[in-house]
């Protein structure tokens, strides 16, 4: 069974510009989150989704949000890039929203300049 | 103070030595999760509990509900065990609650 995916794997982008990254969780996987890591701040939680809902959502600015499709897939927006969104965005998927364990995507390295 | 702390941020052992991370927590939680992170970033899912203890190989996870407190041990470690070891716990705040993430051990294992 093929792993989480994401894509892109690496992406460079001006201030102000505008970004998605997209995530195709492991087949039959119905929940989405995404993840934030930087060195100074950490993993820090983004959003979840399941059945194409938002169902929980972290203390992050409204230049980021997300969808969730039909087929599970997710994509994340980040709008009037500044400086300090460069990280590395992870996804990981879960069965359902019963808390079971999660799986990583490889992540995308998103960096500002 | 942050809800996870973990310790140490730092650990270097020899090939085949036992290493212990301690990871404490201060908020009532459903579950905890042990990952592990290699350079590149890809994070692997070592271990999900919320009671008493698990093994797979030569990893060993246990918590402690009532102190608060979880321990992530590695027997006869190997230099491919170097890695950022995190721990994250899910607060049993009903159906919103999110994954809270500790800052991680780095673990370099030598020859």
């Amino acid at each position: 069974k093929a792993g989480v995916t994401q894509t892109p794997r690496y992406l460079i982008k001006t201030r102000g510009q505008q970004v998605t990254l997209s995530c195709s969780p492991i087949s039959g996987h119905r929940s989405v989150s995404w993840y934030q890591q930087t060195p100074g701040q950490g993993l820090q939680f983004l959003f979840e989704y399941f059945s194409e809902t938002q169902r929980n959502k972290g203390n992050f600015p409204g230049r980021f949000s997300g969808r969730q499709f039909s087929n599970s897939r997710s994509e994340m927006n980040v709008s009037t890039l500044e400086l300090g969104d460069s990280a590395l965005y992870l996804c990981a998927s879960s069965l359902d929203r019963n808390y079971n364990e999660q799986f990583f995507g490889p992540g995308t390295r998103l960096t500002v300049l | 103070k942050n809800e996870v702390e973990q310790s140490p941020q730092n650990l270097t052992a020899q090939e085949g030595e036992f290493i212990t991370i301690n990871c404490s927590y201060s908020v009532g939680i459903s579950a905890l999760h042990w990952l592990q992170q290699h350079p590149g970033g890809g994070i692997v899912s070592l271990f999900m509990l919320s009671s008493g203890k698990k093994k797979h190989g030569r990893l060993i996870a246990t918590i402690n509900i009532q102190e608060k407190h979880s321990s992530l041990h590695i027997t006869a470690s190997h230099p491919r065990d170097s890695a950022v070891y995190i721990c994250a716990v899910r607060p049993n705040t009903g159906t919103a609650s999110k994954l809270t993430f500790g800052t991680g051990t780095r673990l370099q294992v030598t020859l």
